[in-house]
This record gives structure tokens, sequence and C-alpha cells, in this order.
């Protein structure tokens, strides 16, 4: 079935290092993508997403990159503030005909000042 | 402009009771979708809604319900609650489909 997952539960970084966060997905027909943040007792917050016909997309600080021959996901952080720690997710468009997006559980990042 | 809004915030209700959760979607948003979301998990997808028409749905039991009005706002209904309905109930919408989905704060249900 289909599946999103991530590496990683937890990531601890400094503020100021640059972040990365994984994510694997099971569905190689998947054709899009996207990086939620969510904070504690709020709703996912919008990151960035990318179309199955690129393999980068950079958006403010953030940059997500698609590796579709290991069927990878990832998003990295530049420059990582305390106000980026939060859970985050991706999530690919999956369901019956691609009417859901397919969440995995999460990974916790931690920034320390 | 604002974004995805959701009634009521917090819920409290009893096992077998009914309730009705609201939706506002983003002005110009014509898809709504809703998501159950567990203590310490990713949400999980209930229904789509677009154009006033069920698109998909997940794999959820029929007492799980939902609509969409003319204004594009939604309503989900679940009947006979069970104590593991409690959950953060989301809303989501998008100009079309499931690209670009943005979330509302979503609703903390708490069946006893």
């Amino acid at each position: 079935g289909e599946s999103v997952g991530l590496h990683l539960p937890t990531l601890s970084v400094q503020e100021g290092d640059n972040s990365i966060i994984n994510c694997a997905y099971s569905n190689s027909a998947s054709d899009y993508f996207i990086w939620y943040k969510q904070e504690s007792g709020k709703g996912p917050q919008f990151i960035i997403d990318i179309r199955s016909n690129m393999d980068k997309r950079q958006g403010q600080r953030v940059t997500v990159l698609l590796n579709k021959t290991v069927k990878h996901l990832s998003l990295q952080i530049a420059a990582t503030q305390p106000g980026d720690s939060a859970v985050y997710f991706c999530a690919e468009k999956g369901g019956q005909a691609g009417t859901a997006l397919i969440f995995g559980k999460g990974t916790t990042l931690s920034v320390s000042s | 402009d604002a974004g995805v809004t959701q009634s009521p915030t917090h819920l409290i209700k009893t096992r077998g009771q009914h309730v009705t959760l609201r939706c506002s979607p983003i002005s110009g948003h014509k898809s709504v979708s809703w998501y159950q979301q567990v203590l310490g998990q990713g949400p999980q997808f209930i229904f789509q809604y677009y154009e006033k028409e069920e698109r998909g749905r997940g794999n959820f039991p029929d007492r799980f319900s939902a609509r969409q009005f003319p204004n594009y706002s939604s309503e989900l209904n679940v009947n006979a609650l069970l104590l593991g309905d409690s959950a953060l109930y989301l809303c989501a919408s998008s100009p079309h489909g499931v690209d670009e989905q943005y979330f509302g704060p979503g609703t903390r249900l708490t069946v006893t």
C-alpha cells in the first residue's frame, strides 16, 4: 500500500546550523509532494511543494530535493532558527485518483540557541 | 486574506453522540478536504470535496460523512461517537485537487 515515512523521528540542531529532514516514499507513481511544519496545538503549515518533473525547488531558507530513483525526499532548512522548532511532515499525493495527501509520522526538529 | 477557519476549536462529547464540525475555505478555493490526526501521528485522509461533490474518501467507517455547500464551506459529521474518535480534525482547502492544500487550525474533539 501507499505510505510515506521519515528516516528519523527527532533531529536536534544548534541555531544557525543547516538542517536536513529526510523522507522516503513507497509509491513510485506519486507525482506531487509537500512539506508541512506543525507547531504544537496548530494545524500543519504549508512550507514548499515539488512535482515529480523537478529534482529541486527552493523557497525562502528552504530547499526540497526529490530523488525519484531511490524514492527519497528531503527538506533542507538554512540557518535554522529557534522558531523552526516544530514537527515536520512530508506528504505525497495518493489515494483514489490522487484525491488524498498521504502523510508520514513526522520528524520533530529541536533548535537550541 | 483569511486562512482556513474551523469551528468549534474544542469539543467534548460523550460516546454514542454525534458531532458536526465546520470549515470555511480560503476565498477562491473550491476544494475542501478533511483529515483526522491522532496524537503523535500524521494526518489521515477522510474526505475530499470539490464543487460540492465527494471526490475521494479514506478508510473510515460510514459513521463519518461530510458535505460541501454552494459557498464551498464544508461540514464533517460523525455519528455514534467512539472513544477512538478523539483526535484533532483538520480541514484543508486548495484551489482544486490536493495541490497546494492549506490547513486550518483544527477542531480538537474529545470523546468521553
